[in-house]
């Protein structure tokens, strides 16, 4: 069975530094696509980036950028240079090619920056 | 404005109600989504449907009933058979069957049963 697994239940960083969460997957299929949804206290769930399972390079969006390896099944979300917005929960999701491309969502990391 | 409207942002039931999310979307999307998420939790499926007239059960389909009779509506009741319905839930839209295509969210309906 698909899934994914985020093993850090809170993040701490300052302002105006990089910092990574953590994403690791487990499927079977050879094709499969895995994004990042950002969560602010609103409840509101934001799309921030994508990489397919075939993607030889790694997808980048402004301040975002995933670090993909496929070896290790990971999915590293890496946020450069922190702002206090970036406050929020981060959810790692993983298409479910058997349910008409669903998501399978980890349980998320709740990041804090401060000043 | 294109987009996704979830209607009320707020509901609060009596134990034993059924109750209707509404999910209303006019990105003309084919495919909808019914999510459930508790407290710390990562989202878990409910329903999705990918055409009109047809619909699927995902992970934690009981005590859930979904419809689709047009494109742009896709509304899930909560019955009185579900066991702990107090959640935050979630419609998402997806704009194909790619696996590039990511899904869209709308702003989400939080149900409180007492």
């Amino acid at each position: 069975a698909q899934k994914i697994t985020q093993t850090q239940p809170g993040m701490f960083v300052q302002e105006k530094e990089a910092v990574t969460l953590d994403c690791t997957y487990d499927t079977s299929d050879p094709s499969y696509g895995l994004f990042w949804y950002k969560q602010p206290s609103s409840g509101e769930m934001i799309f921030l980036i994508y990489q397919g399972s075939y993607d030889q390079q790694n997808a980048t969006e402004g301040r975002y950028s995933l670090n993909f390896q496929k070896a290790r099944k990971s999915a590293n979300l890496v946020i450069s240079a922190s702002q206090l917005g970036d406050s929020a929960m981060y959810f790692c999701a993983m298409s479910d090619n058997q349910a008409g491309t669903a998501l399978i969502f980890g349980k998320g990391t709740t990041l804090s920056v401060s000043s | 404005d294109g987009g996704i409207t979830q209607s009320p942002k707020y509901l609060f039931r009596k134990e034993g109600q059924n109750v209707t999310l509404s999910c209303e979307q006019n990105l003309n999307h084919d495919a909808m989504y019914w999510y459930r998420q508790d407290p710390g939790q990562g989202l878990r499926l409910i329903y999705y449907s990918q055409i009109v007239n047809d619909f699927q059960k995902g992970d934690i389909a009981e005590g859930y009933s979904v419809s689709r009779e047009k494109k742009e509506s896709f509304p899930l009741t909560v019955t009185s058979a579900q066991k702990n319905p107090t959640a935050f839930y979630l419609c998402a839209t997806r704009a194909g069957t790619a696996l590039t295509y990511e899904q869209y969210f709308g702003p989400g309906t939080r149900l409180t049963v007492t």
